[in-house]
Formats: C-alpha cells, sequence, structure tokens
C-alpha cells in the first residue's frame, strides 16, 4: 500500500522557536508538495519540489522555507514560528512533471504556535 | 489567475438523500479537474477526475460532469450513505500550472441516519 507519512500527528510550540516538519513517501515520486489546510481557504499550496535539491515556491511561501536531500523525503522549516501559522499542514506527492497525475497526501500534522 | 469556487457548507442529509456539491472554475484552456474526499482525521485521497470537456468521472457512486460551457463540476451521488460522512475538495490543474493542484474551499457532508 502506497503510503506518505508526516513525523506528527499534533505539534505544539512557542513562537520564535524553529519548526521542523518532516515528510517521506514510499512511492520513488518525483513531485512533493506542502500544503496549508485552514477553514474556509481549503489546501493552498506553501512550496513544492519536482526533483531532489529543487524546489519552487507556492502561493504562500513567506515564513517558511524547505529542504529536499532525498527523494523520498520533503521538509518544511518555520524558521521563527508565529502564531498566524497554527493550522493543519499537509504533504502531498505525485509521480511525475506531466499533467493529470493525483498526489497523494499524508495525514496532516496539526500545529499550534503558541 | 485560476480559481475554484465551491458551495458552502455543511451539507446535512439523510441516509439515501440524493447528493449535489457544486463546483465552478475560472481557468484559460482547459484545465484537469478532480474532486478529493478528506475523511475525519485523515488526508485527502482522490475520489475521481476528469480531464478533458463532456469528460465524466465516477467513483464509489459519485460522479461529475466536466461541462465546458457552464464551467462546472458538480458532484452527486444518488442515495448517500453515512460512510460518506467527509469534507470533499473541488480542484483543478491549470494548463500551464506545472502540476500543481488548485482546491476550492472544501464543502463538509454529514449524513445522518
Amino acid at each position: 500500500d502506497v503510503k506518505v507519512t508526516q513525523s506528527s500527528r499534533y505539534l505544539v510550540k512557542r513562537t520564535g522557536e524553529k519548526v521542523f516538519l518532516e515528510c517521506v513517501q514510499d512511492m520513488d515520486h518525483e513531485n512533493m508538495f506542502w500544503y496549508r489546510q485552514d477553514p474556509g481557504l481549503g489546501l493552498r499550496l506553501i512550496y513544492f519540489s519536482y526533483d531532489v535539491k529543487m524546489k519552487e515556491k507556492g502561493d504562500i511561501p513567506e515564513g517558511y522555507s524547505v529542504s529536499r536531500e532525498k527523494k523520498e523525503r520533503f521538509s518544511l522549516i518555520l524558521e521563527s514560528a508565529s502564531t498566524n501559522q497554527t493550522s493543519m499542514y499537509l504533504c502531498a506527492s505525485s509521480q511525475w512533471r506531466g499533467s493529470n497525475n493525483e498526489q497523494f497526501f499524508g495525514p496532516g500534522t496539526r500545529l499550534t504556535v503558541l | 489567475g485560476d480559481s475554484v469556487t465551491q458551495m458552502e457548507g455543511p451539507v446535512t442529509l439523510s441516509e439515501e438523500a440524493f447528493l449535489t456539491i457544486n463546483c465552478t472554475y475560472t481557468a484559460t484552456g482547459y484545465p484537469s479537474l478532480f474532486w478529493y474526499v478528506q475523511y475525519p482525521g485523515e488526508g485527502l485521497q482522490l475520489l475521481l477526475k476528469a480531464t478533458k470537456a463532456d469528460d465524466k468521472g465516477s467513483n464509489k457512486g459519485f460522479e461529475a460532469t466536466y461541462r465546458k460551457e457552464t464551467t462546472s463540476f458538480h458532484l452527486e451521488k444518488g442515495s448517500v450513505q453515512v460512510s460518506d460522512s467527509a469534507v470533499y475538495f473541488c480542484a483543478l490543474e491549470g494548463v500551464d500550472s506545472s502540476y500543481k493542484l488548485i482546491f476550492g474551499s472544501g464543502t463538509r457532508l454529514l449524513v445522518r441516519p
């Protein structure tokens, strides 16, 4: 069974802390994505990567960075967490750079910043 | 830019009722269209998709038809079950969006026994 796993289901951090969210996929997918999910706003793309060490900004990259050192792992970094980054974070992966490819999602990490 | 608009929820239905969740989009060209479902406590999973005008996607009793003339991709099911309670997201992949998906805001469905 194909899987995208995220390091934590729930995380509580304090303002100003550096936060790492980890995502691992076992499908040998080229593309990986980080979204945040907020009520009434749907999913918004933060960053994505189409290859190892490659990254592109999504729609809301401010306050975030990413790292992809290995094909199966894509990390989201909050350099200095703020309360407005309290949200559900979803990682996804897909196979090709071509179109119409299904994205597979992890279960999400609910981050609370106090 | 490209965008997706979904009807606001929550939608509350009794078991065996007919379901429609409206979705309209704005995009150039002919985008691919998707419905994803998120069950409680889980990530999103693909429910169905359509890649060209007049295509009908179907899965698990759900259907949606790609209507270019009305720029719509409404989700329907003839008889819902309690187990269909979830949040449903309409999404598009634009012609020039580089395999990124643009999601609607989601519609929560609650089915009562």
